[in-house]
């Protein structure tokens, strides 16, 4: 079956330092979401994209879609310690009726 | 709040015991879906509702689990005869329509324990 890896599982980094988590499919997608996850709560969406080699920016968050709709990456540059939490990629299947969730990186950013 | 809510919170039951569990979506979203969260995991998807339609189920669900949205609005999920290993959060989620794509608002989810 259909299946979104992602990886590190957990990210140690100091403040300021740079975070990247990568997400890769096993079969091509109709979008990819990223969510992030605090401690306690729920996933919060932080961006879709749907476009082959799609790539947006939040502030210091930089989100990419691969060329084949199979892999996908956030990168955060300059990781303050608000960014600590964990971050989610779900992939849409083709039909769009079901998301397919990585495990998730675990951010911890010491001050 | 206008957000999703999910009731209860949390729900400890014995084995071999049916629960339900429901799920307020946002006003006017008419997609739904529910997951099962377990921890140091991520979502692992349930079904998905389109208005009262239940378009998608998951193949990794036994004929135990069964879910409802009859008016297009709240959405109920049931486990009969719970297994430990039903012990998870689950989660819903609604999401706006007009098209087959659009972010997922989650609700806070209902913590299922089984003992």
């Amino acid at each position: 079956g259909q299946q979104v890896m992602q990886i590190p599982q957990y990210q140690h980094v100091q403040e300021g330092e740079d975070f990247t988590t990568y997400c890769n499919s096993s079969t091509t997608l109709s979008n990819i979401q990223w969510y992030k996850q605090r401690p306690g709560g729920h996933p919060v969406f932080l961006i879709q994209l749907v476009k082959s080699g799609e790539v947006k920016k939040q502030k210091r968050l930089t989100f990419q879609f691969g060329e084949a709709k199979k892999n996908s990456s956030l990168h955060i540059t300059a990781t303050q310690t608000t960014d600590v939490g964990t971050y989610f990629c779900a992939g849409g299947s083709l039909d769009f009726n079901k998301f397919y969730f990585g495990s998730g990186t675990k951010l911890n950013v010491k001050p | 709040d206008t957000g999703v809510s999910q009731d209860p919170r949390h729900k400890i039951t014995k084995r071999g015991q049916n629960v339900t569990f429901r799920c307020d979506p946002i006003s006017e979203h008419n997609r739904l879906y529910w997951y099962r969260q377990t921890l140091g995991q991520g979502p692992e998807f349930l079904t998905y509702f389109q208005n009262e339609a239940q378009l998608e189920k998951s193949r990794l669900l036994s004929d135990r689990f069964s879910a409802e949205r009859p008016k297009g609005s709240f959405s109920t999920l049931e486990i009969q005869r719970t297994e430990q290993g039903d012990s998870a959060m689950y989660l819903c989620a609604s999401s706006p329509g007009g098209g087959p794509l659009g972010e997922q608002f989650f609700g806070p989810g209902t913590r299922l324990t089984v003992l």
